[in-house]
Order: C-alpha cells, then structure tokens, then sequence
C-alpha cells in the first residue's frame, strides 16, 4: 500500500475553473510532516508548502489553498481561477521520522495538472 | 548562492558501463538524498545521508553506492549501468526537522543504452 496517495493521475481543466488535487497519506507517527512540490515541464521541483501534523490550520497563498484534515489523513491543494502557468504535475510528500530524529520523505506519484486556454 | 547543483546534466550510458553523479549545495545542510523519477512512479528514495561520513539506503538502493565525505557534496555512483537505471535522477538537501523543506537540484538525465 502507498503511503501516499495520489489518485487523480491527470486532470484537465479549461482556464478560470477551481480546481482541486487531493492526497491522501497514510502513517502511525504523531508527528510528521506534509509537502506539495510542483514540477513543471521545464522539469525543476518547486516547493509550494509544508505543514506540519500539529498544525491543522487551511492556508491560502494567493490562488493557492490547501486543506489539512487529519481525521481523513488528506491534505489536499486547491488553485482557484486556474492558468495556463499552473500546468505542472503536483507531488504530495510526507515525511516520517525514522529514529535518531532523522525524517525521510515519501512522494505520491504525482498529478498531472493540464490547463487549456 | 548557487543552492543544490548536480553534474552532469545529461549523460548516455552503454550496458555495463560506470559513472559518477555529483551533487553539491551551498546552504550547509546536513541531509542530502538521491531520488530517481521514473514516468508514472513519483519521485523514489534511492540512498540518502544525514551527515557527512553517514549514508543508509532508501527505497531503491540496488545497483547504487553513495558517498559523502563533505557536508557539501553527495555522490551517486553507478557501477555497471543496465538499462533499467535509465531516469532522471534529482538529489536534494535539507536542514534537520523541524525546518525540513527540501531543496533540489535541477536533475540529471541518464540513458542507459
């Protein structure tokens, strides 16, 4: 089973419509830490956030929010008013401690996000 | 502030044949990772190292070594290529939790013939 679950392979979606990538995780820790990067097509990873297990609060970063509820393990992104710019493919991570305080992230296998103009 | 580097950019392989993927950063971070992307499969732990002279496997450690005698570099090694090594390979750095954002490098292409 993944540990991180990205289910929508792609979405498409035409310019201006809201649109919502979901992840699902899956972990026994307490604390933990949860990522979305965004990779478009020129190919870097971009971090867009990280959140933490002890702090469910929604954050909204311009067109960007993201929702965090930890009775359903999701964490998912949603981009209002979408562009043409948006076009990527999303990862969720999740980052678990291992022991001796070190963490190591786990990726979903992404999403891939195509706005038309 | 040049951030997460890795050299080569592109490199082409034949069977059996080794290489060395560098990756250096900038920004004093005590963990780096090697991660390969593959069509479909997200982003998969090859081998990561939480200090200098420390590496531990990840995921996807067959076929792979590492080593990391500086803090400020990390390098995968590929002893005898085989064409399911064929990928993008991205490595990354971070600060220890809990400023655990990872920060990485542009990626390698490797094609193994």
């Amino acid at each position: 089973a993944q540990k991180v679950t990205q289910a929508q392979t792609e979405i498409s979606v035409v310019e201006k419509e809201d649109v919502t990538l979901d992840c699902v995780y899956e972990t026994r820790d307490t604390t933990y830490y949860l990522f979305w990067y965004k990779q478009p097509p020129s190919g870097e990873l971009v971090f867009l956030i990280r959140r933490n297990s002890f702090d469910e609060q929604n954050e909204i970063s311009g067109r960007y929010s993201w929702n965090f509820q930890k009775s359903t393990s999701s964490f998912n992104f949603t981009i209002t008013a979408s562009q043409v710019v948006d076009s990527a493919v999303y990862f969720c991570a999740l980052s678990e401690a291992i022991g001796g305080g070190s963490y190591i992230p786990t990726f979903g296998r992404g999403t891939s996000l195509i706005v038309h103009p | 502030n040049a951030g997460v580097t890795q050299t080569p950019k592109f490199r082409v392989l034949k069977t059996g044949q080794s290489m060395t993927l560098l990756c250096a950063q900038d920004m004093n971070h005590e963990y780096m990772y090697w991660y390969r992307q593959d069509p479909g499969m997200g982003l998969r732990l090859i081998h990561y190292s939480v200090g200098e002279g420390t590496t531990a496997k990840g995921e996807v450690p067959d076929g792979y070594n590492v080593s990391r005698l500086k803090k400020q570099n990390f390098l995968l090694g590929l002893e005898s290529a085989a064409p399911s090594q064929t990928s993008v390979y991205f490595c990354a750095s971070t600060l220890p939790p809990p400023q655990e954002t990872q920060y990485f490098g542009p990626g390698t292409r490797l094609l193994v013939l």
